[in-house]
């Protein structure tokens, strides 16, 4: 979708590694959200942010940090990357009004070697 | 909390024909909206059709359409004259229409949806 990028598309890391992945909106959204998305699992929440430095944490968070300095960008971080973390991750966008659901960025597929 | 789920892993439909994706949930709210996704290969997540919980009127999109059943909590998604192009994995997801600090997004597992030629 036009008003949100992630990036990278693609990564392939070793374990125990840092990875950050990047979410960018052009949407002036107030919320962002890092989802992964696993077979079997469908897509489940891992952080999520109501503000700049306002962030919270889904219902898998262990393993993961987020930042977000600017109401622009929300980043996800792998303190060091394990073989579990290897997943498609996404980052969505809404607004408290809008009942739409979200935009979903194009989605980043981690593999953890 | 609220949970979601999709019975069906996989389905498959003959091109032209009518197709149910089956999802239910779990909730003790009242007020709340409920989504269809549609995902292909492509990797990109497409909202299909929503349904907001205090309309009993069941909610189309040209060939999508829903039969929302609140007090069963249940709530499928039929697509009619089904082509090629609706082949994709399906996600069902539900809303809270309240939260101070965002509303998220609760996703059942998702259907592959298969369509024959």
């Amino acid at each position: 979708d036009a008003g949100i990028t992630q990036s990278p598309r693609h990564k392939v890391t070793e374990t125990g590694t840092p990875v950050t992945l990047r979410c960018h909106q052009t949407e002036n959204h107030r919320y962002m959200y890092w989802y992964r998305q696993d077979p079997g699992h469908g897509l489940r929440l891992i952080h999520y942010s109501y503000g700049v430095k306002d962030t919270d944490k889904g219902e898998v968070s262990d393993g993961y940090s987020v930042s977000r300095s600017k109401t622009e960008d929300f980043l996800l971080t792998l303190e060091s990357a394990t073989s579990s973390q290897t997943s498609v991750y996404f980052c969505a966008i809404g607004s408290r009004d809008s009942d739409y659901g979200y935009t979903f960025g194009s989605g980043t597929r981690l593999t953890v070697v | 909390a609220q949970t979601v789920t999709q019975s069906q892993p996989e389905m498959s439909v003959q091109e032209a024909e009518t197709v149910t994706l089956s999802c239910t949930y779990d909730t003790s709210e009242s007020d709340y909206y409920l989504f269809w996704y549609k995902q292909p290969p492509s990797r990109q997540m497409i909202l299909v059709i929503r349904q907001e919980a205090y309309k009993q009127q069941n909610a189309t999109e040209n060939r999508f359409s829903v039969n929302f059943q609140k007090a069963a909590k249940s709530f499928s998604l039929k697509i009619s004259d089904s082509q090629l192009g609706d082949a994709a994995m399906y996600f069902c997801a539900y809303r809270s229409a309240w939260g101070e600090y965002g509303n998220k997004l609760v996703f059942g597992a998702g259907t592959i949806l298969r369509v024959k030629s």
